[in-house]
């Protein structure tokens, strides 16, 4: 069964850094494009951040540009997300997403459950 | 960034019924949309990618048109489950971009 696990998600005050993990499984990780998006509370979709296959591309949402750094260690069939400088605009359920190809152009397919960030005082 | 304009916001249907909603692109996407279903307190489920190809396991009730800047998600048939939220997205540049979503209710 194809799955992506989040997990990091958790309660952080404004200005301090969290990392996320998503853990992926039946499929092979390292032949896909990889995602993050979050949802605030009550709000849309936003997409965060896209990775390639290889590394080779990386782009981010302007909102957490500068902030927020994405990368996958394909070797253990994961994908991260270190965020820095939190804000309390950065509070939401963050998704990681398969994407249908290795690079750019293409549709996600498989979502996971999302682990949720809290930025507060 | 490429925008993304969904309408209605929200659609009241009935169970049996027959809806479409709209997307339309702030410029040519060359039909690289996607049609995403979310149900409260749920995931996102892909449900249409390259404007009218529909996800694996995802049934025909749900069909997908456009080109350009202009696209529809029909869903016929209206069952309980398939009241939700339904968000289209372009993924033709970055940074990829969702519609504000429709709410399906009943």
């Amino acid at each position: 069964e194809l799955q992506l696990v989040e997990s990091g998600g958790g309660l952080v005050q404004p200005g301090r850094s969290l990392r996320l993990s998503c853990t992926a499984s039946g499929f092979t990780f390292r032949d896909y494009a990889m995602h993050w998006v979050r949802q605030a509370p009550g709000r849309g979709l936003e997409w965060v951040s896209g990775i390639y296959w290889n590394s080779g591309n990386i782009a981010y949402a302007d909102s957490v540009k500068g902030r927020f750094t994405i990368s996958r260690d394909n070797a253990k069939n994961s994908l991260y997300l270190q965020m820095n400088s939190l804000r309390a605009e950065d509070t939401a359920l963050y998704y990681c997403a398969k994407d249908m190809g290795m690079a750019q152009d293409n549709a996600f397919d498989i979502w996971g459950q999302g682990t949720r960030v809290t930025v507060s005082s | 960034d490429i925008q993304m304009t969904q309408s209605p916001s929200s659609l009241s249907a009935s169970v049996g019924d027959r809806v479409t909603i709209t997307c339309r692109a702030s410029q040519d996407i060359n039909n690289f949309l996607a049609w995403v279903q979310q149900k409260p307190g749920k995931a996102p489920r892909s449900l249409i990618y390259a404007a009218s190809s529909l996800q694996p396991g995802v049934p025909s009730k749900f069909s997908g048109r456009g080109s350009g800047t202009d696209f529809t998600l029909t869903i016929s048939s209206l069952q309980p489950e398939d009241f939700a939220t339904y968000y289209c997205q372009q993924y033709d540049r970055y940074p990829y971009t969702f519609g504000q979503g429709t709410k399906l209710e009943i």
